[in-house]
């Protein structure tokens, strides 16, 4: 089963320090999406790619954090001088589409950050 | 603005009976809604999803879910709860004007016990 896969699963840092997580999405799905999810609370909308291109940023995604999806397949997400508000998990989901239909997203299974 | 509610925190269901996980939806034009589920430190995994047509979906695991526009809501249920049906369960509904975006309610926790 080649599913959504993300690396780590889990990661513990210091404040001010960086981090950066990799989704690699389904083969072949065109659209990338990062979420955050705290507890007690569902998904909220970091980010998302059309093939390489990130269409769509969330007002959540301060200038801390960026994203990039070169050649379209695997993504990074990089937090710069984490903070400890930062501590989170970071799901990313995959769909495959054409443009303007309601897809479906397939989510990994996560990265947990701890920011101590 | 496009949301969602699940008014349960928790939901507490004895194994063989009938269980009802409850969404309400605000959504300006036709709602795309679906239903996820998150077993413990796991993504989430797709259950079924309501974009138009009949107003019974059925999903996965034996799911099901009743779109109700009178009421705004989109119900998960499921005839016979199972121990391991024991998950958090999240209601979505993604933007008609912006397909990028999906906003999902807060979670209710299915305990069901033997």
């Amino acid at each position: 089963d080649t599913g959504v896969s993300q690396d780590p699963r889990h990661k513990i840092t210091k404040r001010g320090q960086n981090v950066t997580f990799r989704c690699d999405p389904i083969s072949e799905h065109n659209r990338l999406y990062w979420y955050r999810q705290t507890l007690g609370q569902g998904p909220e909308f970091l980010t998302y790619f059309q093939n390489e291109a990130q269409l769509e940023k969330s007002r959540l995604l301060s200038d801390r954090f960026s994203a990039e999806r070169p050649k379209g397949s695997f993504s990074t997400l990089e937090i710069q001088r984490t903070e400890q508000g930062d501590s989170a998990m970071y799901l990313c989901a995959s769909s495959l589409a054409p443009s303007g239909s309601a897809d479906t997203q397939y989510f990994g299974p996560g990265t947990r950050l701890t920011v101590l | 603005a496009q949301s969602v509610a699940q008014p349960e925190d928790q939901v507490n269901v004895a194994e063989g009976n009938p269980l009802t996980v409850k969404c309400t939806y605000s959504v300006s034009g036709n709602p795309y809604l679906f239903w996820y589920v998150q077993y413990p430190n796991r993504g989430l995994q797709f259950l079924l999803k309501y974009i138009t047509g009949d107003n019974l979906v059925k999903g996965s695991y034996g799911f099901e879910a009743e779109f109700n526009k009178s009421q705004t809501s989109f119900h998960l249920k499921k005839p016979s709860a199972l121990v391991s049906d024991s998950a958090l369960y999240f209601c979505a509904v993604r933007d008609p004007y912006n397909f990028n975006k999906f906003y999902f309610g807060s979670g209710t926790k299915l305990n069901v016990k033997p």
